[in-house]
């Protein structure tokens, strides 16, 4: 069974503040790693897809990196606009074929103005 | 690119009725949609994959005859609730795909049965 760890569960930082966010997976057949952003109510926005170890893909303060067992999503001088609840998730094959997503349980990030 | 949208946003029904969401590609046509339900700070869980004309895929776990999905067309799947019970109140997420690279997500369905 697909498996997705997540930490911290939750991450204050001061503006301008770097930091990174761990996600340590087990999966039988990685088709690729995504990264999420989630706010209070709203469905998931897309951010990344990394597919092999040693890829890394960035966008404005984000950057994601990939290893065999683990992604980090590495976050440069955040703003108050990038609290947010993180979601890691590994994409297999399902029994029935189908490409499947396995969410972690997300990393709830506060920048402190 | 790529909206997905749900309707309704938030329904509360009474315990015993059956309540539908609708999901819709707007900008693009789904090959594939998926259906997620979310506890408060949980992990979202894939209930079921659907592809458009056939039948939908549940996982493990998921009762096929309570939770009824449709997916008639490539930019739209529906979700059915049927006989619903205070505990299927959750956040019901749905993700459009058009590419195997790729899920867009769309806002979400809070729903409470009293």
């Amino acid at each position: 069974e697909d498996q997705v760890t997540q930490s911290p569960e939750a991450l204050r930082l001061q503006e301008g503040e770097s930091s990174s966010l761990n996600c340590s997976y087990t999966v039988s057949g990685l088709r690729g790693l995504f990264w999420y952003r989630q706010d209070p109510g709203k469905g998931p926005e897309f951010l990344f897809t990394l597919y092999s170890a040693g890829e890394e893909k960035e966008k404005e303060r984000l950057k994601a990196t990939l290893t065999k067992k683990e992604s980090f999503l590495h976050i440069t001088a955040p703003k108050p606009e990038d609290s947010a609840t993180y979601l890691c998730a590994v994409q297999s094959v399902s029994n029935f074929g189908n490409e499947k997503l396995t969410f972690g349980t997300g990393t709830r990030l506060t920048i402190i103005p | 690119g790529a909206v997905v949208s749900q309707h309704p946003s938030w329904v509360i029904c009474k315990s015993g009725t059956s309540v539908k969401i609708e999901c819709r590609s707007l900008d693009f046509q789904a090959t594939t949609m998926f259906w997620y339900r979310q506890f408060p700070k949980q992990s979202l869980m894939l209930m079921a994959t659907s592809n458009e004309g056939s039948k939908a895929t549940y996982e493990q776990g998921v009762e096929k005859d309570k939770f009824l999905i449709n997916h008639a067309s490539l930019t739209l799947s529906t979700l059915t609730v049927t006989s619903a019970h205070p505990e299927d109140s959750s956040f019901y997420i749905c993700s459009a795909s058009r590419r195997a690279d790729e899920q867009y997500f769309g806002p979400g369905t809070r729903l409470t049965v009293t």
